[in-house]
């Protein structure tokens, strides 16, 4: 099993433009996560979705993020326009059953300067 | 006040020492209790998960919760350089629930 996918791994920008993060989940698996991660916030959960649709986006900053899954194998986050407070690592993780396993991908470290 | 509170450390021991890692917590309708382990430049994975309060053993690690004072640890025993890494505590409301809430993570260092 190949694991979460994510895409890019790495990803600088200038302030302004649009990011798009990129993830494919864990075959079979039907809830979908995205996390941000900082040393002063910690690990925070943006927005999840179970079988493609959005449950909880209460996370999510402001209106420059969103975030889509067109279907079972691909989401994406996009934030636009982007700022140097959006610097982070952003994970994708992914779940199916009860309790909660929730498997995380390697993560895009973003650095928008 | 933060849902799930946990020393950042760091913690550094000499190996074969027993680490102690914990999590408090404020909210009493959190049912399930995990430990995520995540080294440099990873993303986290799970390690254990316990349901309501008792005791949890894999291997060198044991998972305890004390829902009466809604407290929980992971033990190392015999710990290893390897074991080197961010360990943090995660809680889910119950069965359903999918929104897990994580503690801050608490840096470990094992010295050879």
């Amino acid at each position: 099993d190949a694991g979460v996918i994510q895409s890019p791994r790495h990803e600088v920008t200038e302030m302004g433009q649009e990011v798009t993060l990129r993830c494919k989940p864990i075959s079979g698996h039907n809830s979908l996560f995205w996390y941000r991660q900082t040393m002063m916030r910690g690990l925070e959960l943006l927005i999840y979705f179970n079988n493609n649709v959005p449950i909880d986006d209460s996370g999510m900053p402001e209106d420059r993020f969103s975030a889509k899954m067109p279907n079972a194998s691909f989401s994406t986050l996009k934030i636009q326009p982007s700022e140097p407070r959006d610097s982070a690592v952003y994970f994708c993780a992914s779940s199916f059953g009860v309790p909660d396993t929730q498997y995380f991908g390697p993560g895009t470290r973003l650095t928008v300067l | 006040q933060k849902e799930v509170e946990q020393d950042p450390g760091p913690l550094s021991v000499p190996e074969g020492a027993i680490v102690s890692l914990n999590c408090t917590y404020s909210n009493s309708a959190f049912q399930y209790f995990m430990w995520y382990r995540q080294y440099s430049r990873k993303g986290p994975e799970l390690l254990m998960y316990t349901y309501s309060s008792g005791n949890k053993e894999d291997g060198r690690f044991t998972a305890q919760v004390d829902k009466s004072s809604k407290y929980i640890s992971l033990f190392i025993r015999d710990s290893q350089p390897s074991d080197s890494a961010t360990y943090l505590c995660a809680m889910i409301r119950g069965q359903g629930a999918q929104k897990l809430v994580f503690g801050q993570g608490t840096r470990l260092t094992i010295n050879p």
